[in-house]
């Protein structure tokens, strides 16, 4: 069965803290993406990676860096938290091969900056 | 013009009654689509992928895709209670696995 995990469910941090958002996934996908959800603004792509320590700018990379340093494992990092980064954090996996071009996602982070 | 676009809704759809969602999408050259249900505080699951002009069903589930008007709809059979939730259109953009997503219609089904 497939499986992402986030390492937090619920995160409360104050303006300025740097923060981590860790990513699992044990499907040996080679995709993975970070999303930010928003009411009324759906899934925007923050990044995403094809490859190990690869990475991609999505639409709204401002703020954000993010880490690629093993194929299971992704982590978006927060520089500096600021409030307007207050919203659900959703990690995702893909496979490009067969009729893999389905995310799958994690359970999502939902985070917020005080 | 947003990339993929939905009706926020609410859709509210009486009790094994049949419901519709829609998605229209702006690049004609998207080849890959997908509907995927969130239940609300939880992650997206897919429901379908529609590759092909025509009809897709799966169970309860139908996807309907129709390049030339650029737009995928997803109709639901004997709606059940169970089936609110929001439901969101994806589309591949280009060759490297990216989605670009809609906002979501959200499903409400009255018993």
């Amino acid at each position: 069965d497939v499986k992402v995990t986030q390492s937090s469910r619920y995160l409360v941090k104050r303006t300025g803290e740097k923060v981590f958002l860790e990513c699992v996934q044990d499907m040996d996908h080679e995709n993975m993406f970070w999303y930010r959800q928003d009411p009324g603004l759906g899934l925007r792509l923050i990044y995403f990676s094809y490859d190990v320590k690869m990475k991609e700018k999505g639409d709204i990379p401002e703020g954000y860096s993010v880490s690629r340093e093993k194929k299971e494992r992704f982590s978006l990092i927060l520089e500096s938290a600021s409030t307007n980064q207050t919203s659900m954090y959703l990690c995702a996996s893909s496979s490009p091969w067969g009729a893999g071009e389905t995310q799958y996602f994690g359970p999502g982070t939902r985070l917020l900056v005080l | 013009q947003k990339e993929v676009e939905q009706n926020s809704g609410p859709l509210s759809v009486p009790e094994g009654a049949i419901a519709s969602l829609n998605c229209t999408y702006s690049d004609r050259g998207s080849q890959s689509f997908f509907w995927y249900r969130q239940y609300s505080g939880k992650s997206p699951e897919l429901i379908m992928s529609i590759y092909s002009n025509g009809d897709k069903e799966d169970g309860r589930f139908t996807a309907q895709l129709n390049k030339a008007s650029q737009y995928v709809s997803l109709l639901i059979r004997d709606s059940q209670p169970s089936d609110s939730a929001t439901y969101l259109c994806a589309v591949r953009k280009g060759s490297n696995y990216q989605l670009i997503w809609g906002a979501g219609t959200k499903l409400i089904i009255k018993p």
